[in-house]
């Protein structure tokens, strides 16, 4: 089976940091660019950062640039993203998704709360 | 970036009904090397992650009913539900993947009337 599976959420300080992974299994994970996108409670999804299927590509918006990195190791069929500096806007549910034109395998989240 | 802007806001259709979201891009989509547009639409029901419906704004995913179908070109798309179902009562979104940041559109919320 075709499948995401997110980890690392959690409750963490303004400030702070947290390190989300993605494990993908069922599919030839080094073939494929992949992307994490956000939810915040209630509102729309905001696409956050990709990286290109070897790894030397990546891509972030403005709101988390300088603050997030992401990384893959494909010989480990994970994807990561390391969050620092994190604001209470971070707060959101965390979604991998595998792009093939569309992005048509997702996570099924993982929740992060920034919060004093 | 591409800004991504969709209508209505919201819609309540009657069972067996049409359904027709629009989406608009703030600059054309449309990819050059395979002269098809960068345009997805997504379903998303409460407690679940996204699930890709469309992409290169016509073609179907596999396993989606064909009452769903995508049109459009450039900077103007559409998705059609051509006889709404109960279990279609959900927020839709459209995403151009043509460049990055790969932006959303705000969300359709569709109901039954």
């Amino acid at each position: 089976e075709v499948q995401l599976l997110e980890s690392g959420g959690g409750l963490v300080q303004p400030g702070g940091s947290l390190r989300l992974s993605c494990a993908a299994s069922g599919f030839m994970f080094s073939n494929y660019a992949v992307s994490w996108v956000r939810q915040a409670p209630g509102k729309g999804l905001e696409w956050v950062s990709a990286v290109s299927s070897g790894g030397g590509g990546t891509y972030y918006a403005d709101s988390v640039k300088g603050r997030f990195t992401i990384s893959r190791d494909n010989s480990k069929n994970t994807l990561y993203l390391q969050m620092n500096a994190l604001r209470a806007e971070d707060t959101a549910v965390y979604y991998c998704a595998k792009r093939d034109g569309g992005f048509n395998i997702w996570g099924q989240g993982t929740m992060v709360t920034v919060s004093s | 970036d591409i800004v991504m802007t969709q209508s209505p806001d919201s819609l309540a259709v009657s069972l067996g009904e049409r359904a027709t979201i629009n989406c608009k891009s703030s600059q054309s989509v449309l990819y050059s090397s395979n002269n098809k547009n960068s345009l997805a639409w997504y379903q998303q029901k409460p407690g679940q992650p996204p699930k890709l419906l469309i992409h290169w704004a016509s073609t179907r995913e596999s396993g989606v009913p064909d009452r769903f179908s995508g049109s459009g070109s450039g900077t103007d798309f559409t998705l059609t539900i051509s006889s709404l179902q109960a279990e279609d009562v959900a927020v839709y979104y459209c995403q151009q993947y043509y460049s990055t940041p790969f932006t959303f559109g705000p969300g359709t919320k569709v109901d039954i009337k």
